[in-house]
């Protein structure tokens, strides 16, 4: 299976400010890197996501970027918000098998007003 | 309207009985998932499914079983039950031919005794 690491495990950041969020994976084969916010008693849900052909993408104040030499791929969300505040979630993967499908371990992203 | 939905949203039951959760999902997705998710907020995977293939996660007890009535439907029964199985269930859904986006339900919090 995948060996997928997420950090920093925590962060704290003033409102206004950015946060970068890094995951490592090890499998060369995964091509879907997706990034899922989990706010407090609630479900995940996908925030943005980035496919192998592509090496960045910006959705408002968040973008993804990959370096697939590397086996990287980071979260990049700017002018923080106290309604960013959640645990991120990072999830490469190349199939939708449960042999290959592993989360990374989450980011608690506290913003500071 | 509700894209995927679990019931009973909390479950607190006592050691050594049997369980049940129910998923459903209206999104004509053919794949789905049993995610559970600790207190630490570990998300990892139990079970993907779809008509075709289960693919079940190693690690997972066999006291864990999803049934499928049908496409739209995977429940999770749990055997003798124990303290270690408290946790937050997700299910989750998503298209064939992935990856892609998983579509999570609201969870259900289960509280062994």
């Amino acid at each position: 299976g995948e060996n997928v690491e997420q950090h920093p495990s925590t962060l704290s950041v003033q409102e206004g400010d950015s946060a970068v969020i890094k995951c490592t994976y090890s499998d060369s084969a995964s091509n879907y890197f997706p990034w899922y916010k989990q706010e407090l008693g609630k479900r995940p849900q996908l925030i943005i996501d980035i496919r192998s052909n592509v090496g960045e993408k910006k959705d408002q104040r968040i973008a993804v970027t990959l370096n697939k030499t590397a086996k990287h791929f980071s979260l990049h969300i700017t002018e923080t918000q106290p309604e960013d505040s959640a645990v991120y979630f990072c999830a490469p993967n190349s199939s939708g098998s449960a042999r290959q499908l592993t989360f990374g371990s989450g980011t608690q992203l506290t913003v500071l007003p | 309207d509700t894209a995927v939905s679990q019931t009973p949203k909390y479950l607190v039951t006592q050691m050594g009985n049997d369980k049940s959760i129910k998923c459903e999902q209206n999104l004509g997705h053919d794949t789905m998932y049993w995610y559970k998710q600790d207190s630490k907020k570990f998300l990892k995977i139990m079970f993907s499914y779809n008509n075709k293939e289960l693919i079940i996660n190693e690690t997972v007890p066999n006291r864990f079983s999803p049934k499928s009535p049908d496409k739209a439907h995977l429940n999770l029964h749990i055997n003798s039950l124990e303290l270690g199985d408290s946790a937050v269930y997700f299910c989750a859904s998503s298209p064939a031919g992935g990856p892609y986006e998983q579509y999570f339900g609201p969870g259900t919090r289960l509280t062994v005794t």
